[in-house]
């Protein structure tokens, strides 16, 4: 089955500084990778995704690209905030029919810590 | 809209007992799915329910069990419990089975004592 690593497990930037958050995925099917950011006590809330189709995606301060040769895709935030203080976690799924659909396996998350 | 809605919270249950656990997903989503995490294993898919049916599953013993009705409201089902199964129960939905869009609910947090 597939397996996610994600690096690193914390990360800790000052206020304007840019955080970056990489994962790796095994499994060659996987075709969608979407990152959630989940505050305490609350579930996962999905900032953004890619499909293996596109090598990066922006919305305003974050973007994700992927490599699919090397198998991972990495998390991009600029001018980091307080608010982006959580845990972040990427995710790998199969959307093509395969044993996988409908699945997402996720990284261990990366706990962000931004400094005002 | 609606988030997705699970109840309850939180739940304290005895080691032996089983539980049941409610999910009421976004309205228009026909797909649930649910993830248990633990601060060990992270998050673990358990299974994924569309229309009715399920159609993936983790790996996860027997002792875990759902159901989706026909408004796509899920239940899963925890029996003999055991103090591993303490843990927050996440369900999500989402407008098709693929895993794609997900929106979660805030979980329900299952402690086994």
């Amino acid at each position: 089955g597939e397996n996610v690593e994600q690096h690193p497990s914390t990360l800790s930037v000052q206020e304007g500084d840019s955080a970056v958050i990489k994962c790796t995925y095994s499994d060659s099917a996987s075709n969608y990778f979407p990152w959630y950011k989940q505050e305490l006590g609350k579930g996962p809330q999905l900032i953004i995704d890619i499909r293996s189709n596109v090598g990066e995606k922006k919305d305003q301060r974050i973007a994700v690209t992927l490599n699919k040769t090397a198998k991972h895709f990495s998390l991009h935030i600029t001018e980091t905030q307080p608010e982006d203080s959580a845990v972040y976690f990427c995710a790998a799924s199969d959307q093509a029919g395969g044993t996988s659909y409908g699945k997402l396996t996720f990284g261990q998350g990366t706990i962000l810590t931004v400094h005002p | 809209k609606a988030g997705v809605t699970q109840t309850p919270r939180y739940l304290i249950k005895t080691r032996g007992q089983q539980v049941t656990l409610s999910c009421s997903p976004i309205s228009g989503h026909r797909s649930v799915s649910w993830y248990q995490q633990t601060p060990g294993q992270g998050l673990q898919f358990l299974f994924e329910y569309f229309s009715e049916t399920q159609r993936n599953k983790g790996n996860f013993p027997g002792r875990f069990s759902g159901r989706q009705f026909s408004n796509s409201r899920s239940e899963m089902n925890v029996s003999t419990l055991e103090l591993g199964d303490s843990a927050l129960y996440l369900c999500a939905s989402s407008l098709e089975f693929s895993g794609y869009g997900y929106t979660f609910g805030s979980g329900t947090r299952l402690t086994v004592v």
